[in-house]
Protein backbone atom coordinates (compact mmCIF):
# COMPACT_ATOMS: atom_id res chain seq x y z
CA UNK A 1 0.00 0.00 0.00
CA UNK A 2 1.26 3.73 -0.39
CA UNK A 3 2.30 5.89 2.09
CA UNK A 4 2.93 9.69 2.87
CA UNK A 5 5.67 10.70 5.62
CA UNK A 6 5.56 14.55 6.27
CA UNK A 7 8.24 14.79 8.95
CA UNK A 8 7.53 17.40 11.92
CA UNK A 9 4.73 18.59 12.68
CA UNK A 10 5.02 22.58 12.60
CA UNK A 11 7.24 24.69 10.88
CA UNK A 12 7.98 28.20 11.66
CA UNK A 13 9.19 31.24 9.27
CA UNK A 14 9.36 34.38 9.30
CA UNK A 15 7.69 36.74 6.62
CA UNK A 16 9.41 37.01 3.30
CA UNK A 17 11.70 33.88 4.10
CA UNK A 18 11.68 30.40 2.04
CA UNK A 19 8.86 27.87 2.73
CA UNK A 20 10.13 24.31 2.41
CA UNK A 21 7.75 21.74 3.60
CA UNK A 22 9.09 18.43 2.98
CA UNK A 23 6.63 15.38 1.57
CA UNK A 24 8.14 12.07 0.95
CA UNK A 25 5.94 9.13 -0.26
CA UNK A 26 6.06 4.75 -1.64
CA UNK A 27 3.88 3.72 -4.31
CA UNK A 28 4.31 0.29 -6.08
CA UNK A 29 2.87 2.49 -9.36
CA UNK A 30 3.66 5.19 -10.79
CA UNK A 31 2.44 8.22 -7.76
CA UNK A 32 -0.38 10.84 -8.56
CA UNK A 33 1.10 13.32 -6.01
CA UNK A 34 -0.99 16.49 -4.55
CA UNK A 35 -0.59 19.33 -2.46
CA UNK A 36 -3.32 20.54 0.01
CA UNK A 37 -4.19 23.79 2.16
CA UNK A 38 -6.36 23.68 5.06
CA UNK A 39 -7.38 26.81 7.42
CA UNK A 40 -8.32 26.32 10.81
CA UNK A 41 -11.88 24.70 10.88
CA UNK A 42 -12.66 25.05 6.73
CA UNK A 43 -12.27 22.36 4.19
CA UNK A 44 -9.31 21.06 2.16
CA UNK A 45 -7.99 23.07 -0.52
CA UNK A 46 -6.31 21.92 -3.49
CA UNK A 47 -3.06 24.34 -3.90
CA UNK A 48 -1.33 21.71 -6.86
CA UNK A 49 -0.98 18.23 -8.32
CA UNK A 50 1.58 16.25 -9.93
CA UNK A 51 0.04 13.57 -12.32
CA UNK A 52 3.07 12.71 -14.94
CA UNK A 53 3.81 15.00 -16.55
CA UNK A 54 5.96 18.42 -16.07
CA UNK A 55 8.22 17.36 -13.08
CA UNK A 56 8.50 20.84 -11.62
CA UNK A 57 4.70 22.01 -10.90
CA UNK A 58 3.19 25.46 -9.88
CA UNK A 59 0.15 26.12 -7.91
CA UNK A 60 -1.49 29.02 -6.45
CA UNK A 61 -0.39 31.27 -4.28
CA UNK A 62 2.66 31.26 -5.58
CA UNK A 63 3.91 27.35 -4.31
CA UNK A 64 5.69 25.14 -6.58
CA UNK A 65 6.86 21.65 -5.73
CA UNK A 66 9.27 19.30 -7.58
CA UNK A 67 8.73 15.47 -7.87
CA UNK A 68 11.92 13.89 -7.53
CA UNK A 69 11.20 9.78 -8.25
CA UNK A 70 14.71 8.92 -7.25
CA UNK A 71 14.37 10.54 -3.82
CA UNK A 72 10.79 9.59 -3.76
CA UNK A 73 9.86 13.50 -2.99
CA UNK A 74 7.38 16.14 -4.11
CA UNK A 75 8.54 18.99 -1.53
CA UNK A 76 6.69 21.97 -1.58
CA UNK A 77 7.96 25.45 -1.87
CA UNK A 78 7.73 29.55 -1.79
CA UNK A 79 10.23 32.11 -2.33
CA UNK A 80 8.88 33.99 -0.10
CA UNK A 81 6.28 33.98 2.96
CA UNK A 82 3.39 35.80 3.86
CA UNK A 83 1.19 36.30 6.81
CA UNK A 84 -1.80 34.60 4.98
CA UNK A 85 0.07 31.16 4.27
CA UNK A 86 -0.26 30.37 8.08
CA UNK A 87 -2.50 26.97 7.88
CA UNK A 88 -1.92 23.52 7.61
CA UNK A 89 -0.58 21.33 4.80
CA UNK A 90 -1.34 17.90 3.80
CA UNK A 91 0.73 15.66 1.31
CA UNK A 92 -2.00 13.28 -0.63
CA UNK A 93 -0.96 10.21 -2.96
CA UNK A 94 -2.91 8.11 -4.67
CA UNK A 95 -0.91 4.51 -5.52
CA UNK A 96 -1.99 1.55 -6.20
CA UNK A 97 -5.29 1.02 -4.52
CA UNK A 98 -6.72 4.20 -6.15
CA UNK A 99 -7.12 5.68 -2.62
CA UNK A 100 -6.15 8.97 -1.58
CA UNK A 101 -3.53 8.39 1.16
CA UNK A 102 -2.54 12.00 3.09
CA UNK A 103 0.47 12.32 5.57
CA UNK A 104 -0.38 13.78 8.79
CA UNK A 105 -0.18 17.42 7.62
CA UNK A 106 2.42 20.51 8.68
CA UNK A 107 1.45 23.32 10.39
CA UNK A 108 3.19 26.68 9.11
CA UNK A 109 3.27 29.29 11.49
CA UNK A 110 4.41 32.67 9.76
CA UNK A 111 6.50 35.36 12.05
CA UNK A 112 6.04 38.99 11.64
CA UNK B 1 -21.56 28.76 -8.23
CA UNK B 2 -20.34 24.85 -8.56
CA UNK B 3 -19.58 23.38 -4.77
CA UNK B 4 -19.72 20.90 -2.20
CA UNK B 5 -21.88 21.54 0.67
CA UNK B 6 -22.15 19.81 4.12
CA UNK B 7 -23.99 20.59 7.05
CA UNK B 8 -24.70 21.22 9.52
CA UNK B 9 -21.72 23.08 10.68
CA UNK B 10 -21.57 21.58 14.37
CA UNK B 11 -23.36 18.70 14.94
CA UNK B 12 -24.13 17.46 18.88
CA UNK B 13 -24.94 13.93 19.38
CA UNK B 14 -25.83 12.16 22.81
CA UNK B 15 -24.98 9.17 23.99
CA UNK B 16 -26.91 6.46 22.41
CA UNK B 17 -28.12 8.33 19.32
CA UNK B 18 -27.48 8.01 15.57
CA UNK B 19 -26.51 11.19 13.60
CA UNK B 20 -26.65 12.15 10.28
CA UNK B 21 -24.23 14.46 8.32
CA UNK B 22 -25.57 15.84 4.95
CA UNK B 23 -23.34 15.84 1.93
CA UNK B 24 -24.28 17.77 -1.44
CA UNK B 25 -22.38 18.55 -4.74
CA UNK B 26 -23.54 20.55 -8.14
CA UNK B 27 -20.19 19.67 -9.58
CA UNK B 28 -21.74 16.77 -11.39
CA UNK B 29 -19.05 14.10 -9.93
CA UNK B 30 -19.63 10.41 -10.35
CA UNK B 31 -16.78 9.84 -7.06
CA UNK B 32 -17.81 10.82 -3.01
CA UNK B 33 -15.76 10.34 -0.23
CA UNK B 34 -16.17 10.70 3.21
CA UNK B 35 -13.22 11.48 5.56
CA UNK B 36 -12.14 11.72 9.21
CA UNK B 37 -9.80 14.20 10.91
CA UNK B 38 -8.39 14.20 14.43
CA UNK B 39 -5.72 16.43 15.45
CA UNK B 40 -2.16 14.89 14.22
CA UNK B 41 -3.65 12.35 11.90
CA UNK B 42 -4.10 13.42 8.88
CA UNK B 43 -7.42 12.47 6.98
CA UNK B 44 -8.82 8.97 6.83
CA UNK B 45 -11.07 7.14 4.60
CA UNK B 46 -14.20 6.52 6.18
CA UNK B 47 -16.50 4.88 3.22
CA UNK B 48 -16.10 5.69 -0.42
CA UNK B 49 -18.77 5.76 -3.94
CA UNK B 50 -17.82 5.64 -7.40
CA UNK B 51 -21.25 5.28 -8.72
CA UNK B 52 -24.71 5.75 -7.81
CA UNK B 53 -26.18 3.18 -5.28
CA UNK B 54 -22.46 1.37 -4.86
CA UNK B 55 -20.25 2.40 -1.73
CA UNK B 56 -17.00 0.72 -0.40
CA UNK B 57 -15.74 0.18 2.99
CA UNK B 58 -12.47 2.67 3.82
CA UNK B 59 -10.11 2.13 6.79
CA UNK B 60 -12.25 3.04 9.63
CA UNK B 61 -15.64 2.03 8.41
CA UNK B 62 -16.79 0.53 11.30
CA UNK B 63 -19.77 2.17 13.92
CA UNK B 64 -20.32 4.03 10.13
CA UNK B 65 -23.03 4.06 7.32
CA UNK B 66 -24.18 5.58 4.14
CA UNK B 67 -25.99 5.68 1.11
CA UNK B 68 -25.85 6.80 -2.51
CA UNK B 69 -29.62 7.10 -3.80
CA UNK B 70 -28.71 10.44 -6.00
CA UNK B 71 -25.71 11.20 -7.56
CA UNK B 72 -25.27 14.26 -5.97
CA UNK B 73 -26.01 13.07 -2.49
CA UNK B 74 -24.07 10.69 -0.17
CA UNK B 75 -25.38 11.52 3.51
CA UNK B 76 -22.93 9.88 6.24
CA UNK B 77 -24.64 8.49 9.40
CA UNK B 78 -22.77 8.36 12.80
CA UNK B 79 -24.10 5.25 14.39
CA UNK B 80 -24.21 4.63 18.43
CA UNK B 81 -21.58 2.31 17.87
CA UNK B 82 -19.13 4.49 17.01
CA UNK B 83 -17.69 4.62 20.69
CA UNK B 84 -15.41 8.12 19.53
CA UNK B 85 -17.52 10.08 17.28
CA UNK B 86 -15.68 13.45 18.35
CA UNK B 87 -13.94 14.75 14.86
CA UNK B 88 -14.34 16.78 11.97
CA UNK B 89 -15.73 15.02 9.19
CA UNK B 90 -14.98 16.20 5.56
CA UNK B 91 -16.85 15.22 2.47
CA UNK B 92 -15.42 15.49 -1.00
CA UNK B 93 -15.85 14.63 -4.59
CA UNK B 94 -13.97 13.74 -8.08
CA UNK B 95 -14.98 13.50 -11.73
CA UNK B 96 -13.78 9.64 -11.17
CA UNK B 97 -11.08 7.42 -9.72
CA UNK B 98 -7.82 8.59 -9.26
CA UNK B 99 -9.16 12.30 -10.03
CA UNK B 100 -8.27 15.51 -8.12
CA UNK B 101 -10.75 14.83 -4.85
CA UNK B 102 -12.41 18.84 -3.95
CA UNK B 103 -13.47 19.47 -0.42
CA UNK B 104 -16.53 20.38 1.42
CA UNK B 105 -16.14 23.04 4.01
CA UNK B 106 -16.59 20.27 6.86
CA UNK B 107 -19.16 19.09 10.16
CA UNK B 108 -17.42 19.27 13.78
CA UNK B 109 -19.18 16.50 15.62
CA UNK B 110 -19.39 17.00 19.27
CA UNK B 111 -20.59 14.41 22.09
CA UNK B 112 -22.58 15.94 24.90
Amino acid sequence: AQSVTQLGSHVSVSEGALVLLRCNYSSSVPPYLFWYVQYPNQGLQLLLKYTSAATLVKGINGFEAEFKKSETSFHLTKPSAHMSDAAEYFCAVYGANSKLTFGKGITLSVRP
Amino acid sequence: DGGITQSPKYLFRKEGQNVTLSCEQNLNHDAMYWYRQDPGQGLRLIYYSQIVNDFQKGDIAEGYSVSREKKESFPLTVTSAQKNPTAFYLCASSIGERETQYFGPGTRLLVL
